[in-house]
């Protein structure tokens, strides 16, 4: 299956820094999306990229397709930015129901 | 609309008892699916409904775990005879098109 790499897997910021989190996936797909997992352990969903640039807010997020990578833009960041990103992909192989998450970055925001 | 609603939010049982979740999806949405986490990791896929049909199920899901979706509304997953090992967060998403949106997850403690 469809293999998913998070870089990095920590980040510590100070408020107001601007940040870069990388997703990595192995083959082309059909749908990627950014998650901000919440202390309760709720997914928030950011993006639905599966292709190009978005932005919302202070977040930003480009997938490059063809060399198979997305990246998750924070910028002036909040202490509430803590917590985990998640990207999750489906494969264009895979069958509809299985999005392939990757292990996360924390990230954590000092005032 | 009211988000993916999961019930109970959190459920202490003893090894060896039964224990069942329940999740309500966004009301148009006709996919929905079943993911675990454990500390630490991303969620891993466990099964997918497309309406009431059980469309596609994870190795993980083994022969005490079983998930039902009677009138393609809400879900349930059971777990018979737990284990320790079962410990873990249980999310639920939902889904019209490719982007799936996930509930608040159900935290499992097996003691």
């Amino acid at each position: 299956g469809i293999q998913v790499e998070q870089s990095p897997p920590d980040l510590i910021l100070q408020e107001g820094a601007n940040s870069t989190l990388r997703c990595n996936f192995s083959d082309s797909v059909n749908n990627l999306q950014w998650f901000h997992q919440n202390p309760w352990g709720q997914l928030i969903n950011l993006f639905y990229i599966p292709s190009g640039t978005k932005q919302n807010g202070r977040l930003s997020a480009t997938t490059v397709a063809t060399e198979r990578y997305s990246l998750l833009y924070i910028s002036s960041s909040q202490t509430t930015d803590s917590g985990v990103y998640f990207c999750a992909v489906r494969g264009v192989t895979d069958s509809w129901g299985k999005l392939q998450f990757g292990a996360g970055t924390q990230v954590v925001v000092t005032p | 609309d009211t988000g993916v609603s999961q019930d109970p939010r959190h459920k202490i049982t003893k090894r060896g008892q039964n224990v069942t979740f329940r999740c309500d999806p966004i009301s148009e949405h006709n996919r929905l699916y079943w993911y675990r986490q454990t500390l630490g990791q991303g969620p891993e896929f466990l099964t997918y409904f497309q309406n009431e049909a059980q469309l596609e199920k994870s190795r993980l899901l083994s022969d005490r775990f079983s998930a039902e979706r009677p009138k393609g509304s809400f879900s349930t997953l059971e777990i018979q005879r737990t284990e320790q090992g079962d410990s873990a967060m249980y999310l639920c998403a939902s889904s019209l098109q490719l982007e799936a949106f996930f509930g608040q997850g159900t935290r499992l403690t097996v003691v």
